[in-house]
């Protein structure tokens, strides 16, 4: 099993740019989530999804959109890149929600 | 409100020594608590939880319902120790776990 894994692993945008991050899972979780993780402020909460076709905003939604069309995927979308969304985005998947298995982290970097 | 507060940015000890890293919630019903770690370079993972009452790697924490804590402890702190440790509360209804900032153990030989 791959567990969780996150496309890409770097990226650098401009400012205004869109683009998608992309988690999946193979251990048929029904619960998904995406966090960012800054230096002083830990992990916050973006988007999660509690199964298939739903979703739900976490702490810091605002500038993120997300979808969840397979129970094996969870798409993070930004529309219009913003120097503040800079940060390490991180994926997790849980079959239980306390429990919750991380990806390896995709660094974002907008200039 | 509920929120996870660890206090220490950065705890630096040196082999061998005993370690606590603190942390401290702010719930209204019956908490469920948790750590996890993540090692430089790693994905997060749990560490431990407290309903379990595990020692995960020499590792122990007791929730402490009247000071509304639950530190982590080691008797002996090794180098491979050393990584960034997440305190994280479970949101109940919320069906969220909250983190507090984390706090980044240094394992000096």
């Amino acid at each position: 099993n791959a567990g969780v894994t996150q496309t890409p692993k770097f990226r650098v945008l401009k400012t205004g740019q869109s683009m998608t991050l992309l988690c999946a899972q193979d251990m048929n979780h029904e619960y998904m989530y995406w966090y960012r993780q800054d230096p002083g402020m830990g992990l916050r909460l973006i988007h999660y999804s509690v199964g298939e076709g739903t979703t739900a905003k976490g702490e810091v939604p605002d500038g993120y959109n997300v979808s969840r069309l397979k129970k094996q995927n969870f798409l993070l979308g930004l529309e219009s890149a913003a120097p503040s969304q800079t940060s390490v985005y991180f994926c997790a998947s849980s079959y239980q929600p306390r429990t919750q298995y991380f990806g390896p982290g995709t660094r974002l970097t907008v200039t | 409100a509920q929120r996870v507060t660890q206090p220490e940015k950065l705890l630096s000890v040196f082999k061998g020594a005993p370690v606590e890293l603190k942390c401290n919630y702010s719930y209204s019903g019956s908490p469920e608590l948790f750590w996890y770690v993540q090692y430089s370079r790693q994905r997060l993972q749990l560490l431990l939880r407290h309903i379990s009452r595990e020692s995960i790697k020499g590792f122990t924490a007791d929730l402490n319902k009247g000071e509304t804590s639950f530190h982590l402890k080691k008797p002996f702190a090794q180098e491979e120790d050393s990584a960034m440790y997440y305190c994280a509360l479970w949101g109940g209804a919320t069906n969220k776990l909250i983190f507090g900032t984390g706090t980044l153990l240094a394992v000096q030989p």
